[in-house]
């Protein structure tokens, strides 16, 4: 079914690890995001990509780097993991910033020990 | 004051009830208005778009009030299956920014 791919779907990491979180999308959107989610803090955006070859800060943006591959894949990348960053960690397109609803991937749950 | 915000509930109502939400933003400049339904460990998914005039899907009603800087969900004879977090979501400023979500309310339908 068209939509929106994350890998991997679970990861424990120790401190101090990288590893990348990988996202995918066929529905031809220009817009991507990364969000992550934490109990009682909602979703905050993490990075953003209003088109490919863009790339901006969102709510939350230390500790991770993003790479917009091309106009399907939008990756993110923890350097070095800390225990704040186990999250669930969603991955959204939308077919241009802002006014449209987005699609949201099925998540990875990080957690970093 | 925060940007988006909800009452995280729970709201507990049984089967056939009528239960309605709010969510308050704080930027007046705001254009686009969304609720969201998230199941427990699953990705939110979009519910409906919430329109100026206001709009119905089924059981579902959206409401806006920009005067008052709130929407707001009307959900008529609930079922079990309508248990789940509803995220408000809102384009925070003019122009092609991303959305900013409430917290959610979580709403749990009882037999």
């Amino acid at each position: 079914n068209a939509g929106v791919t994350q890998t991997p779907k679970f990861q424990v990491l120790k401190t101090g690890q990288s590893m990348t979180l990988q996202c995918a999308q066929d529905m031809n959107h220009n817009s991507m995001y990364w969000y992550r989610q934490d109990p009682g803090m909602g979703l905050r955006l993490i990075y953003y990509s209003a088109s490919e070859g863009t790339t901006d800060k969102g709510e939350v943006p230390n500790g991770y780097n993003v790479s917009r591959l091309n106009k399907r894949e939008f990756s993110l990348r923890l350097e070095s993991a800390a225990p704040s960053q186990t999250s669930v960690y969603f991955c959204a397109s939308s077919e241009v910033a802002g006014p449209y609803g987005y699609t949201f991937g099925s998540g990875t749950r990080l957690t970093v020990v | 004051r925060k940007e988006v915000e909800q009452d995280p509930g729970p709201f507990n109502v049984p089967e056939g009830a009528t239960v309605a939400f709010n969510c308050t933003y704080s930027n007046s400049a705001s254009q686009s208005f969304f609720w969201y339904r998230q199941d427990c460990r699953k990705e939110p998914k979009l519910l409906m778009s919430v329109y100026s005039s206001g709009n119905e899907d089924g059981r579902f009603t959206a409401q806006l009030n920009r005067a008052s800087q709130y929407i707001s969900l009307l959900i008529r004879d609930s079922k079990l299956s309508d248990s789940a977090t509803y995220l408000c979501a809102v384009n925070s400023h003019s122009g092609n920014t991303p959305l900013v979500f409430g917290k959610g309310t979580r709403l749990s339908v009882i037999a």
